[in-house]
């Protein structure tokens, strides 16, 4: 199994562009995350799904926006980056009560 | 919201047992309680949880306070490897993560 992947690693971007970062796992977890984490903090609860078709907001919601139309992926969405979503992102599925974590995704909005 | 808190930062020697508190102010009754564990550039990775009894696992032990408004994790010999940011949360379906505690150990 792969796990939990992440693409890309790495972006750049500018102000008020749009971008979709990717999430896919292969262990058929109905429960898929997405955090952030600035620089030297904790993390913080962006979206969550409990399976395909069905999406919440956690903590900080605003700004980004998800979709899980299969089991398999849950991508998430940034409508117009601002220079605030400068983040690492990571993506997580669980099964019981352990998430399993991709290795993020590092954004600069320039 | 909930309401996660631990300390910035603690040091222990290598092999002494640690104690990571955490205060869960606005646990509900049915959220567990659970630790991750970060080390530089990676991903968090799941350490323990639980709901009201206190659980061992072969990485570490777990204690709840009788109301469930703190818990501790326990690493019982620490070693240079178990350095890292240890993150408590608590959650239902969603999973939310306090601002973590940065473990250095000694040699």
């Amino acid at each position: 199994n792969a796990g939990v992947t992440q693409t890309p690693k790495f972006r750049i971007l500018k102000i008020g562009q749009s971008m979709t970062l990717q999430c896919a796992q292969d262990m058929n977890h109905n429960y898929m995350y997405w955090y952030r984490q600035d620089p030297g903090m904790g993390l913080k609860l962006i979206y969550y799904s409990v399976g395909a078709g069905i999406t919440d907001k956690g903590e900080v919601p605003n700004g980004y926006n998800v979709s899980r139309s299969t089991t398999e992926d849950f991508p998430l969405r940034l409508e117009l980056a601002a220079p605030s979503q400068t983040s690492v992102y990571f993506c997580a599925s669980r099964v019981d009560n352990e998430q399993f974590f991709g290795p993020g995704t590092r954004l600069t909005v320039l | 919201d909930a309401k996660t808190t631990q300390p910035n930062s603690m040091e222990s020697n290598e092999e002494e047992p640690v104690h990571l508190p955490c205060n869960h102010s606005t646990i509900s009754g049915t959220d567990y309680i659970h630790w991750y564990r970060q080390l530089p550039s990676q991903g968090p990775e799941y350490v323990i949880h639980g709901l009201t009894s206190n659980v061992n696992n072969r990485m570490a032990s777990l204690a709840i306070a009788e109301d469930r408004k703190s818990s501790t994790l326990i690493l019982h010999r620490a070693t240079l490897r178990d350095a890292a940011v240890y993150y408590c949360g608590e959650g239902g379906s969603d999973m939310r993560f306090g601002a973590g505690t940065r473990l250095t150990v000694k040699p």
